[in-house]
């Protein structure tokens, strides 16, 4: 079945500084790639999604770019402010059949530092 | 409040208790999700509907794990025998038919179990 590696599992960056959360899956099957940002003691929520037929998606400071070949994908937030502190999880959803779960990552904590 | 909404928020039982969560999805949304979060972990999927048909189980939902979705609606995930490992977070999601697979998953607010 699918599995879905994340990396770092912790980051620290200063405010303002650009943090990367870099994730890696197993079933070249897949073509949907959340992200979801889970704050302490919340649900988590989306944030930004890419699917396979495209190679990078921008929204505002957050983007994430997919490396179908290499099967790795990437979230990336520019210029971080506290408020972005929070666990961010990125996940993987097979396609076809009756597929539907996302296999989600362990989780990286990103702590901005004012 | 027109999100996921999952009850109860929090429950404690005793060890070899059965115990019953309820999960309400965005109206009109035909799939829902059950997933199980673990401190410091990502959340671990364990079963998936489209409208009433329960299309998907993980190897993690043992026997003692049943979901039900009757109408298409509402969905109800009990526990038999609950144990102490089954302590944890257990989320419900729901999405639209529109949009195929990658149609957002939206997350309802949880249900805290421990088992003591």
């Amino acid at each position: 079945g699918e599995n879905v590696e994340q990396h770092p599992s912790t980051l620290s960056v200063q405010e303002g500084d650009s943090a990367v959360i870099k994730c890696t899956y197993s079933d070249s099957a897949s073509n949907y790639f959340p992200w979801y940002k889970q704050e302490l003691g919340k649900r988590p929520q989306l944030i930004i999604d890419i699917r396979s037929n495209v190679g990078e998606k921008k929204d505002q400071r957050i983007a994430v770019t997919l490396n179908k070949t290499a099967k790795h994908f990437s979230l990336h937030i520019t210029e971080t402010q506290p408020e972005d502190s929070a666990v961010y999880f990125c996940a993987a959803r097979l396609s076809g059949g009756s597929q539907g779960n996302l296999i989600f990552g362990k989780g990286t904590k990103l702590s901005v530092k004012p | 409040d027109t999100g996921v909404s999952q009850d109860p928020r929090h429950k404690i039982t005793k060890r070899g208790q059965n115990v019953t969560f309820r999960c309400d999805p965005i109206s009109e949304h035909n799939r829902l999700y059950w997933y199980r979060q673990t401190l410091g972990q990502g959340p671990e999927f364990l079963t998936y509907f489209q409208n009433e048909a329960q299309l998907e189980k993980s190897r993690l939902l043992s026997d003692r794990f049943s979901a039900e979705r009757p109408k298409g609606s509402f969905s109800t995930l009990e526990i038999q025998r609950t144990e102490q490992g089954d302590s944890a977070m257990y989320l419900c999601a729901s999405s639209s038919r529109f949009g195929g697979l990658s149609a957002e998953a939206f997350f309802g607010q949880g249900t805290r179990l421990t088992v003591v």
